[in-house]
């Protein structure tokens, strides 16, 4: 199956930075999606982003679907930016995800 | 706005007892999924509906997992006997065919 893989694994940052995270995948896929996992176990969709950029506040995405590879970028890092962030690649209408980014932010 | 919804929340049992999980999907939705998440991964399907038909149950073990979705609307997620491993969070989430999927709350499960 297709393979999707997520760096960092771990990012610890203060409130105020940015910073960027990133997907690869192995395969063609009909879409990709971002998620924000929270302390509680929701995800929380971000976004659905199979070419192009799109930005929510102080959140932005691209994907280049040609190189299969997307960026999620945070912008302006606060607190509740803290929790794991994944990214899904979507391949026949199923989510294949990667292994998370451990998102950290410091006061 | 319109969410998926689980229950129990959480969930205790005892190794090789009975346990049952439930979703309602965002109405409208025809595609709905179970996935189980252990901690420290990402979410990994179990199954996959389209309507009340199963689409994709290549991951699900069927020896003890047994899911359904008889009208086609919501759906249960069975376990029978319980092992310590299957000790995870279970999510549904549902999606118009093609579009976002939204996630449920998720059902934590700890087997003892």
């Amino acid at each position: 199956g297709i393979q999707v893989e997520q760096s960092p694994p771990d990012l610890i940052l203060q409130e105020g930075a940015n910073s960027t995270l990133r997907c690869n995948f192995s395969d063609s896929v009909n879409n990709l999606q971002w998620f924000h996992q929270n302390p509680w176990g929701q995800l929380i969709n971000l976004f659905y982003i199979p070419s192009g950029t799109k930005q929510n506040g102080r959140l932005s995405a691209t994907t280049v679907a040609t190189e299969r590879y997307s960026l999620l970028y945070i912008s302006s890092s606060q607190t509740t930016d803290s929790g794991v962030y994944f990214c899904a690649v979507d391949t026949d209408y199923k989510l294949s995800f990667g292994a998370g980014t451990t998102v950290t932010v410091r006061a | 706005e319109a969410e998926v919804a689980q229950s129990p929340r959480y969930k205790i049992t005892e190794k090789s007892q009975a346990v049952a999980f439930w979703c309602d999907p965002i109405s409208g939705h025809a595609t709905l999924y179970w996935y189980r998440q252990i901690l420290g991964q990402g979410p990994e399907l179990l199954v996959q509906f389209q309507d009340e038909s199963v689409v994709d149950d290549s991951q699900l073990p069927k020896d003890r997992f047994s899911a359904e979705r008889l009208k086609g609307v919501d759906s249960t997620l069975k376990i029978q006997p319980a092992e310590l491993g299957d000790s995870a969070m279970y999510l549904c989430a549902s999606t118009l065919s093609g579009n976002t999927i939204y996630f449920g709350e998720g059902s934590w499960l700890t087997v003892v």
